[in-house]
C-alpha cells in the first residue's frame, strides 16, 4: 500500500461552516487527488496535484480548494460547507501521470456529513 | 465523452459460482481500463488493467475480465466466488491525455456472494 492516511475519518459539521480535511501519504508519490464518492455516482474527480503547489480541477470542483505545501500533504477546504457536500471523499495517490503503469493508490475515506 | 457504465447495482451469487461483474466503456482512441474493489470502510484497491494485447487478463485474488473491443465491455470475472469477494466493484476507463489523462469511474457493483 502507499501508505496514505486520511485525518479526520468522520465529521459532523454545520452549513456555512470552513472545513479541511487532509491526505497524507509516506510513498513521494508526485500526484494526489481528492474524490468524493456518492450513490449512483461512483467516484467524482474534485481536484487533483501534479507536484507541490501545482493543482488543477476536476470534474466537481464548485465549493472546494486545495493546497499542497509538501510533497507528503494535500488539503482540501470547503470554503463554507452545504448539505449537497455531504458525502465520502477519497484521498488518492499515484507514483506516475501515466495511471496505466502507475494505479491509484485510495487513503480509507472521511465520512463528512453537513447539517 | 468519455464514460464508463455498470449496468447492475447489485451481483448476487452463491459461493463456489461463476461470477460476472459487468462494465461497458465509451471512449476516443485506445481505451485503458480498470476495475477496483472497495471493502467496507476501506479505501478503493486496484484489481486489474487492460492496455493492450490478449483480450483476457488475470488480476489479483483469482479475478480476470475480458476486453471486447466489438461491444465495447469490459467484464469482471471469477470461475468460483468466495464469500470474502463480496465488495463493491468500480470499473473506470483513463481519459485521453489531451483531456487530462484522469480515470473517471463507474457508479460501482455492490457484488453479494452468499454461502
Amino acid at each position: 500500500d502507499a501508505g496514505i492516511t486520511q485525518s479526520p475519518r468522520h465529521k459532523v459539521t454545520e452549513t456555512g461552516t470552513p472545513v479541511t480535511l487532509r491526505c497524507h501519504q509516506t510513498e513521494n508519490h508526485r500526484y494526489m487527488y481528492w474524490y468524493r464518492q456518492d450513490p449512483g455516482h461512483g467516484l467524482r474527480l474534485i481536484h487533483y496535484s501534479y507536484g507541490v503547489k501545482d493543482t488543477d480541477k476536476g470534474e466537481v470542483s464548485d465549493g472546494y480548494s486545495v493546497s499542497r505545501s509538501k510533497t507528503e500533504d494535500f488539503l482540501l477546504t470547503l470554503e463554507s460547507a452545504t448539505s449537497s457536500q455531504t458525502s465520502v471523499y477519497f484521498c488518492a495517490s499515484s507514483r506516475d501521470r501515466d495511471l496505466h503503469h502507475s494505479p491509484l493508490h485510495f487513503g480509507n475515506g472521511t465520512r463528512l456529513t453537513v447539517t | 465523452a468519455q464514460s464508463v457504465a455498470q449496468p447492475e447495482d447489485q451481483v448476487n451469487v452463491a459461493e463456489g459460482n461463476p461470477l460476472t461483474v459487468k462494465c461497458t466503456y465509451s471512449v476516443s482512441g485506445n481505451p485503458y481500463l480498470f476495475w477496483y474493489v472497495q471493502y467496507p470502510n476501506r479505501g478503493l484497491q486496484f484489481l486489474l488493467k487492460y492496455i493492450t494485447g490478449d483480450n483476457l487478463v488475470k488480476g489479483s485474488y483469482g479475478f480476470e475480465a475480458e476486453f471486447n473491443k466489438s461491444q465495447t465491455s469490459f467484464h469482471l470475472k471469477k470461475p468460483s466466488a468466495l464469500v470474502s469477494d463480496s465488495a463493491l466493484y468500480f470499473c473506470a476507463v483513463r481519459v485521453p491525455y489531451n483531456q487530462g489523462g484522469k480515470l473517471i469511474f463507474g457508479q460501482g457493483t455492490e457484488l453479494s456472494v452468499k454461502p
